[in-house]
């Protein structure tokens, strides 16, 4: 069937270090893979996105790149800040029995400390 | 627009009490989705929604578990009888269109904390 895994968390970090959230995922076909952020009590909001082999997805400093050979959407960004601690969620869409599914990693937990 | 807005944002209840969850999506948007987010198990799809009609139950817990959507603008989650294990966060999202490669993208509420003692 169709999931995601994502790197256990949490990640801890100090401000201005390389961030690197690993995700990979099994599904049939060419999902759509996608990037959610969720901050402390707050809903989850796409932060990046990507639909097919090879594309990158980038949005406020982050970056993913869609890799079918190793079934892989890494998400990286240069330099995190304070302000990126939150829960990110790796996700893809495919098709199941004739419905489409969002289907969501378990999060993984990033923490930045000055 | 005010978002995807869900009520209550806190719950506590007892065993054996009904639990009655709401939402209301985004204006104009044709999907609406439930979701459950516990620590075991992460974030879980328990059924969405396109112009009103259940697409997909598949992630609905058990019989105890029920979801409607009278009008495009209102849905709701009921949990009749609660028990301790369902305590979590509930959150409904919403989408133009299902949530895929084109500009459009799934917007979730704040969400409803419900806790089962």
């Amino acid at each position: 069937g169709n999931s995601v895994t994502q790197m256990e968390g949490p990640v801890t970090l100090s401000e201005e270090a390389f961030l690197t959230i690993n995700c990979t995922y099994t599904a049939t076909g060419y999902p759509s893979l996608f990037w959610y952020v969720q901050y402390p009590g707050e809903g989850l909001q796409l932060l990046l996105k990507a639909t097919k082999a090879d594309d990158k997805g980038s949005n406020k400093g982050f970056e993913a790149t869609y890799r079918k050979e190793t079934t892989s959407f890494h998400l990286e960004k240069g330099s995190v800040q304070v302000s990126d601690s939150a829960v990110y969620f790796c996700a893809l869409k495919a098709s199941s029995g004739g419905y489409n599914k969002l289907i969501f990693g378990a999060g993984t937990r990033l923490a930045v400390h000055p | 627009d005010a978002g995807v807005i869900q009520s209550p944002r806190h719950e506590v209840t007892e065993m054996g009490q009904e639990v009655t969850l709401r939402c209301k999506p985004i204006s104009g948007h044709d999907y609406l989705f439930w979701y459950r987010q516990t620590m075991m198990r992460g974030l879980e799809l328990l059924i969405y929604f396109n112009n009103n009609v259940p697409i997909d139950d598949s992630g609905m817990p058990e019989d105890r578990f029920s979801a409607k959507m009278p009008n495009a603008s209102f849905s709701t989650l009921k949990i009749q009888p609660s028990e301790p294990r369902d305590s979590a966060v509930y959150f409904c999202a919403s989408s133009t269109v299902f949530p895929d490669s084109g500009a459009n993208v799934l917007t979730f509420g704040a969400g409803s904390r419900l806790t089962v003692l």
